[in-house]
């Protein structure tokens, strides 16, 4: 069965600093995909960032950067140049090829600090 | 463009009473659908989802149902609340072809 892990259950940053958080994943299959949502306080469920398991190139979007490690089954976040906008929790999830589902972390509650 | 709608927002049930939470999409046919339950320190755990109508396959053997009557439509239901029903729920969707998933603004439902 497929799992997600998410080691840091929370995390602080301070404002325009750079932070990373942390997810393994545990999978049989060799096509999937990852994904990074953000849920801030009002638990609106938001796509950060997703990455196909199949392209080595790591994903960015804006300030928004991944850690793809395909042999070692990490899928890192790092959110450069931090803004108080960014505390929120993060998930870390994952769809394999041959499954409809979806399976997630249990969420890193990341703080950035003024 | 595609929309997910999700009600009631907020929901205090007293134990043993009925419950039905809806979920509707809007601007897609034929989507895959789905109900979490997102609980303190343990994510988002899936619950139900949907291929297709008439379509469910159950993850958590609980006190919950799911249905879906029409294509877009997908309802979460029990027939007696428990107390340990209690949480967040979150309805989604996504088109299928390991693409995202879109989630609905949540429902905070209290058994009390």
């Amino acid at each position: 069965a497929q799992t997600v892990t998410q080691s840091q259950p929370e995390m602080s940053v301070q404002e325009a600093e750079t932070v990373t958080l942390s997810c393994t994943y545990d999978t049989s299959e060799n096509n999937y995909y990852l994904f990074w949502y953000k849920q801030p306080p009002s638990r609106q469920m938001i796509l950060v960032i997703r990455q196909e398991a199949y392209k080595q190139q790591n994903a960015t979007e804006n300030r928004f950067s991944v850690n793809f490690q395909k042999a070692a089954k990490s899928f890192s976040l790092k959110i450069s140049d931090s803004q108080l906008g960014d505390t929120a929790m993060y998930f870390c999830a994952f769809t394999g090829s041959g499954t409809y589902k979806y399976i997630f972390g249990t969420g890193t509650r990341l703080k950035v600090l003024a | 463009s595609q929309t997910i709608h999700q009600w009631p927002a907020t929901l205090v049930q007293p134990v043993g009473s009925p419950l039905s939470l809806e979920c509707t999409v809007e601007g897609t046919s034929n989507p895959n659908l789905y109900w979490y339950r997102q609980a303190a320190g343990r994510g988002l755990q899936l619950l139900f989802y949907s291929v297709g109508i008439g379509q469910i396959s159950s993850e958590v053997p609980q006190n919950l149902s799911a249905s879906r009557p029409q294509d877009r439509q997908f309802i979460l239901s029990s027939k007696k609340l428990l107390l340990s029903d209690s949480g967040f729920y979150l309805c989604a969707w996504s088109p299928g072809g390991n693409t995202e998933a879109f989630f609905g603004q949540g429902t905070r439902l209290t058994v009390v």
